[in-house]
């Protein structure tokens, strides 16, 4: 079913220490993974994707890591800055079906970065 | 326009009342979705909408819950006889339906809701 998040987990780092955000999805079939960062009192906002057939994207200092062996999907950020203190998701794009191109959403990880 | 409008930003209602959110998403999105977020917790899907297929209503809590979307623009959602677990974040998003285009979600500011 549906992720409901309750008692997200939390990651605190220092300013400048980089920072790894893990996520276990449970799909096979899934298209797409994502990587969302949502702000506080605001919507969440997409971050980086990478598709089933890679295990490695880099952006501008995030790096997605895929390991489709044991279903993980892991966020790297370097250089962690205080402006990225917020909550990640990991989401899942799922082919196929009545709901194609529905994304399915993880439970979310509070990341804390201090000064 | 640029994003995607969501009203009311607030509402604060009594316990029995009904209340409507309503979601304006970016024009040519043809996917839209309701989420609900209570404080400090994730993103509880409610309802996907997808083009002019039959829309995903897994996620809906009870029948006092529904939405509607005129084709693929304003989704309204309705919620009857409000209870206090009902108080939340309403968040609405819209993406394009396929392919690597369904994989980036604007979402809304959000429906804050209170029932008291």
């Amino acid at each position: 079913g549906e992720s409901v998040g309750l008692h997200l987990p939390t990651l605190s780092v220092q300013e400048g220490d980089n920072s790894i955000i893990n996520c276990a999805y449970s799909n096979s079939a899934s298209d797409y993974f994502i990587w969302y960062k949502q702000e506080s009192g605001k919507g969440p906002q997409f971050i980086i994707d990478i598709r089933s057939n890679m295990d490695k994207r880099q952006g501008q200092r995030v790096t997605v890591l895929l390991n489709k062996t044991v279903k993980h999907l892991s966020l790297q950020i370097a250089a962690t800055q205080p402006g990225d203190s917020a909550v990640y998701f990991c989401a899942e794009n799922r082919a196929g079906g009545t709901s194609y191109g529905k994304l399915t959403f993880g439970q979310g990880t509070i990341l804390t970065v201090h000064p | 326009g640029a994003g995607v409008s969501q009203s009311p930003s607030n509402k604060v209602t009594e316990k029995g009342k009904d209340v409507e959110l309503r979601c304006d998403p970016i024009s040519g999105h043809t996917a839209l979705y309701w989420y609900r977020q209570r404080l400090g917790q994730g993103l509880e899907f409610l309802i996907y909408f997808q083009g002019n297929s039959a829309p995903d209503k897994s996620g809906l809590p009870s029948d006092r819950f529904s939405a509607e979307r005129t084709g693929e623009s304003v989704s309204t959602l309705t919620i009857q006889r409000t209870q206090q677990e009902d108080s939340a974040v309403y968040l609405c998003a819209s993406s394009l339906q396929a392919g690597a285009g369904a994989n980036v979600l604007t979402f809304g500011a959000g429906s804050r809701l209170t029932v008291l």
